[in-house]
Formats: C-alpha cells, sequence, structure tokens
C-alpha cells in the first residue's frame, strides 16, 4: 500500500482557513486521494476523494499538487465541530483502505 | 438509511471468554473491513473482505477470526479474550475495486476485557 506523512497536529482559530497537507510521493497512477476525519468519539467519516484535479463538495475542498506527490484539504472556515484527526489514506482498484496516523486539528475559539 | 450497524455497542468480557462483534450493512457494498483503535491511536486493520466467501489478513489479525456469512453481514470472533484485546472496534464497508467511492463506518463496539 502507498503511503502518506501527514503533520502530527495543527492548530487553527474558529472561523478561519485550515489547511491540512499530505503528502504521498510514491502515488501511483490510479491511486484515488481519500480524506477521511474521525471526530471524537466517533468513527470516521469520509471527507472527500480526488485523482488529478481540484475537488470540492459542501464539507471541504481537496488541492492536489499537479504531480499528485501532494494534496491539501482545505477547510474554509474551520469551526469547533471541526475539531478532528484527519486521515489521508491512498486508495487503489480493489486494494484495502489502510489507515496512518492522521492529523489531529485543534480549532480555537 | 441504516448504513453499517454493529452490535453491541459496549461489552466487557473476562479474560478466555469468547465472543462474536456482529456488522451489517445495507448498502450492498462487496468490501467489508474490521478495525481497531486503541486510545490516542489510529485504525489498524484487522480483517478484510472483498467479497462474499473470501477474507484477507489485515494488519493485526492474530486473535481474531472472521466469517463473511454473506453480502450484508460481516463477523468478528475472539474466541479466547485477553487484556491486549481491549480497544473500540469499528467495521467499515464500500464497494470493492472501486477507488473512487467512499467508506461507510459503523459507530464502534467498545471492548474491555479483564
Amino acid at each position: 500500500d502507498a503511503k502518506t506523512t501527514q503533520p502530527n497536529s495543527m492548530e487553527s482559530n474558529e472561523e478561519e482557513p485550515v489547511h491540512l497537507p499530505c503528502n504521498h510521493s510514491t502515488i501511483s497512477g490510479t491511486d484515488y486521494i481519500h480524506w477521511y476525519r474521525q471526530l471524537p468519539s466517533q468513527g470516521p467519516e469520509y471527507v472527500i476523494h480526488g485523482l488529478t484535479s481540484n475537488v470540492n463538495n459542501r464539507m471541504a475542498s481537496l488541492a492536489i499538487a499537479e504531480d499528485r506527490k501532494s494534496s491539501t484539504l482545505i477547510l474554509h472556515r474551520a469551526t469547533l465541530r471541526d475539531a478532528a484527526v484527519y486521515y489521508c489514506i491512498l486508495l487503489e482498484y480493489g486494494n484495502k483502505l489502510v489507515f496512518g496516523a492522521g492529523t489531529i486539528l485543534r480549532v480555537k475559539s | 438509511n441504516a448504513g453499517v450497524t454493529q452490535t453491541p455497542k459496549f461489552q466487557v468480557l473476562k479474560t478466555g471468554q469468547s465472543m462474536t462483534l456482529q456488522c451489517a450493512q445495507d448498502m450492498n457494498h462487496n468490501s467489508m473491513y474490521w478495525y481497531r483503535q486503541d486510545p490516542g491511536m489510529g485504525l489498524r486493520l484487522i480483517y478484510y473482505s472483498a467479497s462474499e466467501g473470501t477474507t484477507d489478513k489485515g494488519e493485526v489479525p492474530n486473535g481474531y477470526n472472521v466469517s463473511r456469512l454473506n453480502k450484508r453481514e460481516f463477523s468478528l470472533r475472539l474466541e479466547s479474550a485477553a487484556p491486549s484485546q481491549t480497544s473500540v472496534y469499528f467495521c467499515a464497508s464500500n464497494p470493492r475495486g472501486q477507488g473512487n467511492t467512499e467508506a461507510f463506518f459503523g459507530q464502534g463496539t467498545r471492548l474491555t476485557v479483564v
């Protein structure tokens, strides 16, 4: 399974944008970049995914570097409810969903 | 609109006891997963099932067995529970072989082995 590297933790102020980075230098051409988050005491939940182009949905945006070796999850206005562990995962056709350590996001009011 | 349902939500076992954690999904997904999450840690894959009748070991399979009873259900069995198996267990599902789809998770089973 291709590996990802994320910072252990990040901090943000409420109502400000948050950029969560992920490095995946060994990504293959068929790997999708997925982001999940886990709120305290809950199961993980899907946030967003993409292959080559930037993606937007109601929760977040995903910016993918042109060489696909890195990506950034963007939360446009962080709220206290966004405090969670964010996982960047590479998922290829037919492969298993394997989690890394993730980034702990703390949001300050 | 159930998604992934896990039972039970909480369980306390004595060392050496056995039990089965149940997981069912109603989304017609082929792939199902069992993870464990120890306090302050990330999720580790225990077993994976790509389709009915197939299972594959994950990162930490020792001490566990699984059964993919049908397309909907994927159970995890602890034959002889140990304190090291105290953890929160999550079940998940997603359409097989499609990297461009999302996975859905259950709410977890909190297991304590004393």
